[in-house]
């Protein structure tokens, strides 16, 4: 079955502490991993995904297909960076449909 | 805003009644996708559009639900008597078609029903 599973619901964080989000994905071929965030009060929005390997607002995933995970960390947590991170997965269909997990709340305290 | 757009942005509706909600894509993505979304859950697939041709539909989209996009442009989402577990944000999405391309969504339509 196609599942991504992010444990935490909530994470609280204090400003400069380093922030890991964790996913973890079952699926039987070669997925592509997604982020997605949700500031308050702003529509769901690409954070980043796996095959850029890229760094945005200095976010980084590395998928671990042995682990089948996709974690997201940051070294150094920003206030702005509080809101609702989604892992995401899409299949090797073609579809471009996206299984969410359920979503993990970053608090970033000052 | 250029962006993905939802109409209306709530709805309250009683027990029983029909709804419709309306997504306007990104003018130039050919694809569309529906979502629903319940309280501390992520978002889940209901079906999706290439063009005007609905491609696969979840067993989320009960006999009650239907969903178009006559002319590929914007769609519809329709629910028939509707019922309290209906209750939820209705998410819409749109992106060109290809492997590597970005879904953009919409704010969302949530649902109430009383």
């Amino acid at each position: 079955a196609q599942r991504v599973t992010q444990p935490e619901k909530l994470l609280s964080v204090f400003k400069g502490a380093p922030v890991e989000l964790k996913c973890n994905y079952s699926y039987s071929g070669s997925p592509e991993l997604f982020w997605y965030v949700q500031y308050s009060r702003q529509r769901l929005q690409l954070l980043l995904r796996h095959i850029s390997r890229e760094s945005i607002k200095g976010f980084t995933a590395d998928l671990n297909k042995g682990e089948t995970s996709f974690h997201l960390k940051k070294p150094f947590a920003q206030e702005e960076d509080s809101a609702m991170y989604y892992c995401a997965l899409t299949g090797s269909s073609n579809t471009g449909k996206l299984i969410f997990g359920q979503g993990t709340t970053l608090q970033v305290k000052p | 805003d250029t962006g993905v757009s939802q109409d209306p942005r709530h709805k309250i509706t009683k027990r029983g009644q029909n709804v419709t909600f309306r997504c306007d894509p990104i003018s130039e993505h050919n694809r569309l996708y529906w979502y629903r979304q319940t309280l501390g859950q992520g978002p889940e697939f209901l079906t999706y559009f290439q063009n005007e041709a609905q491609l696969e539909k979840s067993r989320l989209l009960s006999d009650r639900f239907s969903a178009e996009r006559p002319k590929g442009s914007f769609s519809t989402l329709e629910i028939q008597r509707t019922e309290q577990g209906d209750s939820a944000m209705y998410l819409c999405a749109s992106r060109r078609e290809g492997r590597v391309t970005e879904a953009f969504f919409g704010q969302g339509t949530r649902l109430t029903v009383v």
